[in-house]
């Protein structure tokens, strides 16, 4: 079983909506939990970043990490073309060095 | 402020031949470095990360190698490619105690 899963897609959505983005994953250590955005032939940038349980939102995107359920998600609103790319969970236990990243979720937005 | 750079952007390598791929972190000291790959329509694979200067930890046995001459210098090599090393190489780095990657531009390699 891989540490992260998430839905490879491609989800592909008009203009404006609202997107909702997921991870699962196995090891109820994890503390700190990231989403990043990849577009095509571009090294990941952080979109977002939160510890532990709860809620964090910025502009149109919400990072909510549910630890109990061991699930993570985003959540785009009014979703442009620019949000076009894919979008990677990446997750990390307190004092260690890895990071474990999900295999990225491709997403359109058609104008 | 602190900047990662990642060279070459590309390139087409013959089987066989050698590899070095370099990245550099500007204005922080001491950070914990990263290789990973990516191949294509795949997620991020670690392939190396280092706490310090020559202290490396590899993550996946394979012909590739990794090095730390200095600080903020860290360096991917092969002596002899394979067709299976083609991918997305990116290099990523962290402040000691930070809890969020930045990553470079990325490499782009193809074993031809």
């Amino acid at each position: 079983q891989k540490e992260v899963e998430q839905d490879p897609g491609p989800l592909s959505v008009p203009e404006g909506a609202i997107v909702s983005l997921n991870c699962t994953y196995s090891n109820s250590a994890f503390q700190y939990f990231m989403w990043y955005r990849q577009y095509s032939r571009k090294g990941p940038e952080l979109l977002m970043y939160t510890y532990s349980s709860g809620n964090k939102e910025d502009g149109r995107f919400t990072a909510q990490v549910d630890k109990s359920s061991k699930y993570i998600s985003l959540f785009i609103r009014d979703s442009q073309p620019s949000d076009s790319a894919t979008y990677l969970c990446a997750m990390r236990v307190n004092n260690f060095n890895k990071f474990y990243f999900g295999s990225g979720t491709k997403l359109n937005v058609k104008p | 402020s602190q900047t990662i750079h990642q060279w070459p952007a590309t390139l087409v390598q013959p089987v066989g031949s050698p590899l070095s791929l370099e990245c550099t972190v500007e204005g922080t000291s001491n950070p914990n470095l990263y290789w990973y790959r990516q191949a294509a329509g795949r997620g991020l694979q670690l392939l190396f990360y280092s706490v310090g200067i020559g202290q490396i930890s590899s993550e996946v046995p394979q012909n590739l190698s990794a090095s730390r001459p200095q600080d903020r210098q860290f360096i991917l090599s092969s002596k002899k490619l394979l067709l299976s090393d083609s991918g997305f190489y990116l290099c990523a780095w962290r402040a000691s105690g930070a809890n969020v990657l930045t990553f470079g531009a990325g490499s782009r390699l193809t074993v031809l």
